[in-house]
């Protein structure tokens, strides 16, 4: 079945230390975007993909950073994790077209000691 | 700026309907959606509609979109336990970089008890 899979599905770091969260598709789109998601909140953008072109977020920390190889394969690495950056972290991935529905995957629970 | 409200919680008997109402600010959104997360889990579209429908029926899910008033409700129908989830509404917006880049709403949590 076509999907999105992130990996791992929990990942526990210490503070300051990098790490790195990964997201593949099978979908073929064009479009992938990383997200935090805190409780009871919104997801929150913080970059996007359309193909090799990266887009960040204004107010995106520069302590997180993206990376795609390919395109099935996206990266988020975040260089000196804080406790403030615990949360659910979702990849997604869309046709780049006007109904744009996305594709989300199951997400990534990072939790900062 | 960009902006989509939701009501936080709805608890509802099983059996009813549920409505979950979501107001919108962007006038130039094209598609709305209705997405559904489960404890742990990502978003799960459900449906969506574009902007030049009113309605939208798909088995037990009914969407109406009021466009004047910027209002959007999902109506679920023979509400069951397993409905139990967070419920986002989100708008999608013109291209930025070109692709369009959806706003959500904070989600609402719908409780569905015996």
């Amino acid at each position: 079945d076509a999907m999105v899979i992130q990996n791992p599905r929990y990942q526990v770091t210490q503070f300051g230390k990098p790490v790195t969260l990964s997201c593949s598709q099978t979908l073929n789109h064009n479009v992938m975007y990383w997200y935090q998601q805190k409780s009871s909140q919104a997801p929150k953008l913080l970059f996007h993909y359309y193909d090799k072109d990266f887009n960040n977020e204004a107010d995106t920390p520069d302590n997180f950073q993206s990376r795609r190889p390919n395109t099935s394969f996206c990266f988020l690495d975040i260089r000196s994790p804080g406790l403030g950056d615990a949360a659910m972290y979702l990849c997604a991935t869309s046709r780049a077209t006007r109904e744009g529905t996305q594709y989300f995957g199951p997400g990534t629970r990072l939790t900062v000691l | 700026g960009e902006d989509v409200e939701q009501s936080l919680f709805l608890s509802v008997r099983e059996g009813d309907s549920s409505v979950i109402n979501c107001t919108y600010t962007d006038s130039s959104s094209t598609y709305l959606y209705w997405y559904k997360q489960e404890p742990g889990a990502g978003l799960q579209l459900l449906t969506y509609i574009f902007s030049n429908m009113d309605m939208k029926q798909d088995q037990r899910l009914t969407v109406l979109l009021n466009k004047k008033d910027k209002h959007l409700s999902l109506r679920i129908a023979d509400t069951q336990t397993g409905d139990s989830a967070i419920y986002f509404c989100a708008e999608n917006h013109p291209p930025s970089g070109g692709s369009y880049i959806p706003t959500f709403g904070r989600g609402t949590s719908l409780i569905v008890h015996p």
